[in-house]
Protein backbone atom coordinates (compact mmCIF):
# COMPACT_ATOMS: atom_id res chain seq x y z
CA UNK A 1 0.00 0.00 0.00
CA UNK A 2 1.76 3.46 -0.90
CA UNK A 3 1.60 5.77 1.79
CA UNK A 4 -0.31 8.45 0.37
CA UNK A 5 -3.35 7.59 -1.89
CA UNK A 6 -4.68 10.20 -4.10
CA UNK A 7 -7.40 9.92 -6.74
CA UNK A 8 -5.34 11.48 -9.94
CA UNK A 9 -8.45 12.80 -11.74
CA UNK A 10 -9.16 14.63 -13.91
CA UNK A 11 -11.69 16.92 -11.97
CA UNK A 12 -13.36 19.34 -14.08
CA UNK A 13 -15.64 21.72 -13.10
CA UNK A 14 -17.30 25.08 -13.65
CA UNK A 15 -16.31 28.58 -12.64
CA UNK A 16 -17.32 29.12 -9.10
CA UNK A 17 -18.38 25.52 -7.74
CA UNK A 18 -16.78 23.84 -4.64
CA UNK A 19 -14.03 21.61 -5.41
CA UNK A 20 -13.21 19.04 -3.01
CA UNK A 21 -9.61 17.04 -3.58
CA UNK A 22 -8.69 13.83 -0.86
CA UNK A 23 -6.30 12.20 0.22
CA UNK A 24 -5.57 8.95 2.47
CA UNK A 25 -2.73 8.16 3.89
CA UNK A 26 -0.94 5.19 6.07
CA UNK A 27 1.46 4.85 8.97
CA UNK A 28 1.25 6.64 12.14
CA UNK A 29 4.23 8.16 13.07
CA UNK A 30 4.73 11.34 14.43
CA UNK A 31 3.65 14.06 11.04
CA UNK A 32 2.29 16.48 9.53
CA UNK A 33 0.26 17.32 6.24
CA UNK A 34 0.27 19.77 2.95
CA UNK A 35 -1.36 20.56 -0.06
CA UNK A 36 1.25 22.28 -2.98
CA UNK A 37 -0.50 23.41 -5.75
CA UNK A 38 1.50 23.17 -9.22
CA UNK A 39 1.26 24.80 -12.41
CA UNK A 40 2.31 23.21 -15.31
CA UNK A 41 6.01 23.08 -16.14
CA UNK A 42 6.46 24.69 -12.34
CA UNK A 43 7.29 23.92 -9.02
CA UNK A 44 5.01 22.73 -6.35
CA UNK A 45 4.21 25.92 -4.48
CA UNK A 46 2.83 25.34 -0.77
CA UNK A 47 -0.79 26.42 0.04
CA UNK A 48 -1.56 25.34 3.49
CA UNK A 49 -0.03 22.49 5.90
CA UNK A 50 -1.46 21.36 8.90
CA UNK A 51 -0.35 19.02 11.88
CA UNK A 52 -3.95 18.32 13.85
CA UNK A 53 -7.06 17.01 13.44
CA UNK A 54 -9.48 19.47 12.95
CA UNK A 55 -10.02 22.32 9.28
CA UNK A 56 -7.57 25.24 8.78
CA UNK A 57 -8.86 27.97 6.36
CA UNK A 58 -7.41 30.37 4.42
CA UNK A 59 -8.92 32.59 2.08
CA UNK A 60 -11.00 30.52 -0.44
CA UNK A 61 -9.24 26.95 0.79
CA UNK A 62 -10.04 24.84 3.66
CA UNK A 63 -7.40 21.97 4.56
CA UNK A 64 -9.15 19.45 6.57
CA UNK A 65 -7.68 16.19 8.38
CA UNK A 66 -9.22 13.15 10.25
CA UNK A 67 -6.67 11.12 11.58
CA UNK A 68 -8.77 8.97 13.15
CA UNK A 69 -9.56 7.75 9.21
CA UNK A 70 -6.48 8.50 8.13
CA UNK A 71 -8.01 11.29 5.84
CA UNK A 72 -7.09 14.42 3.97
CA UNK A 73 -9.34 17.11 2.50
CA UNK A 74 -8.43 20.51 0.42
CA UNK A 75 -11.66 22.26 -0.60
CA UNK A 76 -11.95 25.34 -2.93
CA UNK A 77 -14.85 27.81 -2.51
CA UNK A 78 -16.03 29.64 -5.35
CA UNK A 79 -12.99 28.50 -7.93
CA UNK A 80 -11.74 30.33 -10.38
CA UNK A 81 -10.13 29.43 -13.64
CA UNK A 82 -6.55 30.91 -12.32
CA UNK A 83 -6.88 27.42 -10.17
CA UNK A 84 -6.44 25.25 -13.00
CA UNK A 85 -3.69 23.46 -11.97
CA UNK A 86 -2.57 19.46 -10.44
CA UNK A 87 -3.12 19.65 -6.68
CA UNK A 88 -0.69 17.60 -4.59
CA UNK A 89 -1.49 16.11 -0.95
CA UNK A 90 1.90 15.08 1.05
CA UNK A 91 2.61 13.72 4.56
CA UNK A 92 5.70 15.64 5.76
CA UNK A 93 7.86 12.83 8.25
CA UNK A 94 10.73 13.39 10.84
CA UNK A 95 13.09 10.44 11.58
CA UNK A 96 14.86 9.35 14.32
CA UNK A 97 18.11 10.19 12.02
CA UNK A 98 16.52 13.89 12.28
CA UNK A 99 16.07 13.66 8.20
CA UNK A 100 12.99 14.89 7.09
CA UNK A 101 10.82 14.30 3.73
CA UNK A 102 7.80 15.10 2.25
CA UNK A 103 5.61 11.77 0.61
CA UNK A 104 3.62 13.03 -1.92
CA UNK A 105 0.40 12.07 -3.28
CA UNK A 106 -0.12 11.39 -7.37
CA UNK A 107 -1.70 14.49 -7.59
CA UNK A 108 -5.02 14.86 -8.85
CA UNK A 109 -4.99 17.32 -12.42
CA UNK A 110 -8.04 19.95 -11.94
CA UNK A 111 -9.66 22.06 -14.90
CA UNK A 112 -11.93 25.17 -13.72
CA UNK A 113 -14.15 26.32 -16.52
CA UNK A 114 -14.99 30.14 -17.34
CA UNK B 1 14.32 38.03 -4.06
CA UNK B 2 15.21 35.38 -6.00
CA UNK B 3 13.66 31.93 -5.52
CA UNK B 4 15.49 28.65 -5.72
CA UNK B 5 16.76 28.09 -9.28
CA UNK B 6 17.53 25.62 -11.00
CA UNK B 7 20.02 24.77 -13.69
CA UNK B 8 19.90 23.50 -16.68
CA UNK B 9 15.84 23.61 -17.20
CA UNK B 10 16.19 21.09 -19.73
CA UNK B 11 18.63 18.28 -20.69
CA UNK B 12 18.23 14.95 -23.20
CA UNK B 13 21.21 12.33 -22.37
CA UNK B 14 21.74 9.08 -23.80
CA UNK B 15 21.48 5.72 -21.40
CA UNK B 16 24.93 5.43 -19.52
CA UNK B 17 25.97 8.99 -19.59
CA UNK B 18 26.09 10.48 -16.53
CA UNK B 19 24.38 13.94 -15.15
CA UNK B 20 24.97 17.15 -13.09
CA UNK B 21 22.25 19.07 -11.45
CA UNK B 22 22.36 22.37 -10.06
CA UNK B 23 20.52 24.24 -7.38
CA UNK B 24 20.60 27.32 -5.67
CA UNK B 25 18.43 27.93 -3.01
CA UNK B 26 16.99 31.53 -1.47
CA UNK B 27 19.46 33.31 0.01
CA UNK B 28 19.92 32.54 3.85
CA UNK B 29 17.97 28.73 3.45
CA UNK B 30 20.56 26.23 4.44
CA UNK B 31 18.49 23.66 3.77
CA UNK B 32 18.58 21.70 0.33
CA UNK B 33 16.20 18.77 -1.00
CA UNK B 34 15.91 16.70 -4.09
CA UNK B 35 12.82 15.05 -5.27
CA UNK B 36 12.25 12.97 -8.35
CA UNK B 37 8.89 13.73 -10.59
CA UNK B 38 8.49 11.25 -13.09
CA UNK B 39 5.15 12.10 -15.48
CA UNK B 40 2.14 11.71 -13.75
CA UNK B 41 2.97 10.75 -9.99
CA UNK B 42 4.24 13.32 -7.40
CA UNK B 43 7.54 13.73 -6.27
CA UNK B 44 9.71 11.44 -4.64
CA UNK B 45 12.18 12.04 -1.99
CA UNK B 46 16.37 11.47 -2.68
CA UNK B 47 18.56 13.75 -0.88
CA UNK B 48 18.32 16.15 1.99
CA UNK B 49 21.73 18.29 2.47
CA UNK B 50 21.70 20.81 5.78
CA UNK B 51 25.00 22.62 6.48
CA UNK B 52 26.61 20.69 3.73
CA UNK B 53 25.69 17.02 5.37
CA UNK B 54 24.08 14.82 3.94
CA UNK B 55 20.58 14.35 6.64
CA UNK B 56 18.68 11.95 4.76
CA UNK B 57 18.45 9.83 1.60
CA UNK B 58 15.51 8.52 -0.22
CA UNK B 59 15.08 4.86 -1.60
CA UNK B 60 17.38 5.28 -4.97
CA UNK B 61 20.25 3.60 -6.02
CA UNK B 62 24.00 4.54 -5.28
CA UNK B 63 23.93 5.92 -8.81
CA UNK B 64 22.54 8.76 -7.60
CA UNK B 65 25.02 11.07 -5.26
CA UNK B 66 24.70 15.15 -3.79
CA UNK B 67 26.41 17.43 -2.19
CA UNK B 68 26.14 20.83 -0.99
CA UNK B 69 28.67 23.45 -1.02
CA UNK B 70 29.88 26.05 1.30
CA UNK B 71 27.44 28.47 0.02
CA UNK B 72 24.53 26.31 0.46
CA UNK B 73 24.12 25.52 -3.43
CA UNK B 74 23.70 21.84 -4.26
CA UNK B 75 24.70 19.40 -7.00
CA UNK B 76 22.77 16.18 -7.73
CA UNK B 77 24.62 13.72 -9.89
CA UNK B 78 23.31 10.70 -11.35
CA UNK B 79 25.47 8.23 -12.90
CA UNK B 80 24.87 5.11 -15.37
CA UNK B 81 21.91 6.97 -16.67
CA UNK B 82 18.49 4.89 -17.61
CA UNK B 83 15.40 5.55 -19.62
CA UNK B 84 13.61 5.19 -16.25
CA UNK B 85 15.59 8.39 -15.07
CA UNK B 86 13.72 10.47 -17.04
CA UNK B 87 11.96 12.46 -15.18
CA UNK B 88 11.42 16.58 -13.20
CA UNK B 89 14.15 16.98 -10.53
CA UNK B 90 12.69 19.35 -8.23
CA UNK B 91 14.91 21.22 -5.79
CA UNK B 92 13.37 22.41 -2.36
CA UNK B 93 15.04 25.13 -0.28
CA UNK B 94 14.27 26.02 3.42
CA UNK B 95 15.62 27.70 6.33
CA UNK B 96 15.88 24.85 8.52
CA UNK B 97 15.14 21.29 8.46
CA UNK B 98 11.54 21.82 10.08
CA UNK B 99 9.64 22.52 7.23
CA UNK B 100 5.77 23.13 8.80
CA UNK B 101 7.39 26.02 10.19
CA UNK B 102 9.44 27.88 7.71
CA UNK B 103 8.08 26.01 4.71
CA UNK B 104 9.94 24.68 1.61
CA UNK B 105 10.26 26.23 -1.57
CA UNK B 106 10.66 24.90 -4.88
CA UNK B 107 12.09 25.43 -7.79
CA UNK B 108 10.81 24.52 -11.84
CA UNK B 109 12.78 21.84 -11.93
CA UNK B 110 14.99 20.13 -14.26
CA UNK B 111 13.56 18.25 -17.23
CA UNK B 112 15.67 15.15 -17.80
CA UNK B 113 14.81 12.60 -21.18
CA UNK B 114 17.09 9.80 -21.35
CA UNK B 115 17.20 8.37 -24.60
Amino acid sequence: QKEVEQDPGPLSVPEGAIVSLNCTYSNSAFQYFMWYRQYSRKGPELLMYTYSSGNKEDGRFTAQVDKSSKYISLFIRDSQPSDSATYLCAKGEITQGGSEKLVFGKGTKLTVNP
Amino acid sequence: DAGVTQSPTHLIKTRGQHVTLRCSPISGHKSVSWYQQVLGQGPQFIFQYYEKEERGRGNFPDRFSARQFPNYSSELNVNALLLGDSALYLCASSLFTAAPIYGYTFGSGTRLTVV
